[in-house]
């Protein structure tokens, strides 16, 4: 069966400093990956997606990168964090020409 | 006008009552339906996937899609406490590779 990891659980990083978000997924190959940001009380705001590696887009200008430097690994980055990009991040996954789409435990991510 | 539309709640039943919950859009290329819970700091969880129009039924889940009128339903019979979570729904047009989602019904079953 398909599981996806997500780490850390939990994070508290000051502005202006690095952030690194990691995501893979096991038991499937070729996923399209998703990196989504869910603000206090908000919806699901899409902030990357990859067909494949070295294809990703960018859904929303930000302050925020993503890598997939393997088939089943997503990273989400940033050099230099804001308050704004406090929030529950999440990674989610779907096979190739499926819908629906699995989700990860998320990160939720404060930014002091 | 956001493409879907959901009431965020909160919604309080009293348990082993039916729940009703709802979502409008607008655009009429959408054929895959999707129905997520999220309880309070996890990711959300696949409940019910339909495409097109009809009804499917899972357990106490019931998935309704209306294409005609361009709303969704998601029914919980015999709603527990542990039914209590935001339930967002979700939907995309064929070959496309991202969901729409929308905001999240919060759910709250009594004892």
């Amino acid at each position: 069966s398909q599981t996806i990891h997500q780490w850390p659980a939990t994070l508290v990083q000051p502005v202006g400093s690095p952030l690194s978000l990691e995501c893979t997924v096991e038991g499937t190959s070729n996923p399209n990956l998703y990196w989504y940001r869910q603000a206090a009380g908000r919806g699901l705001q899409l902030l990357f997606y990859s067909i494949g590696i070295d294809q990703i887009s960018s859904e929303v200008p930000q302050n925020l990168s993503a890598s997939r430097p393997q088939d089943r690994q997503f990273i989400l980055s940033s050099k230099k964090l804001l308050l704004s990009d406090s929030g529950f991040y999440l990674c989610a996954w779907t096979g190739t020409g499926g819908s629906e789409q699995y989700f990860g435990p998320g990160t939720r991510l404060t930014v002091t | 006008q956001k493409e879907v539309e959901q009431d965020p709640g909160p919604l309080s039943v009293p348990e082993g009552a039916i729940v009703s919950l709802n979502c409008t859009y607008s655009n009429s290329a959408f054929q895959y339906f999707m129905w997520y819970r999220q309880y309070s700091r996890k990711g959300p969880e696949l409940l019910m996937y339909t495409y097109s129009s009809g009804n499917k039924e899972d357990g106490r889940f019931t998935a309704q899609v209306d294409k005609s009128s361009k709303y969704i339903s998601l029914f919980i019979r015999d709603s527990q406490p542990s039914d209590s979570a935001t339930y967002l729904c979700a939907m995309s047009r064929t070959g496309f590779q991202k969901l729409v989602f929308g905001t999240g019904t919060r759910l709250l079953v009594s004892p």
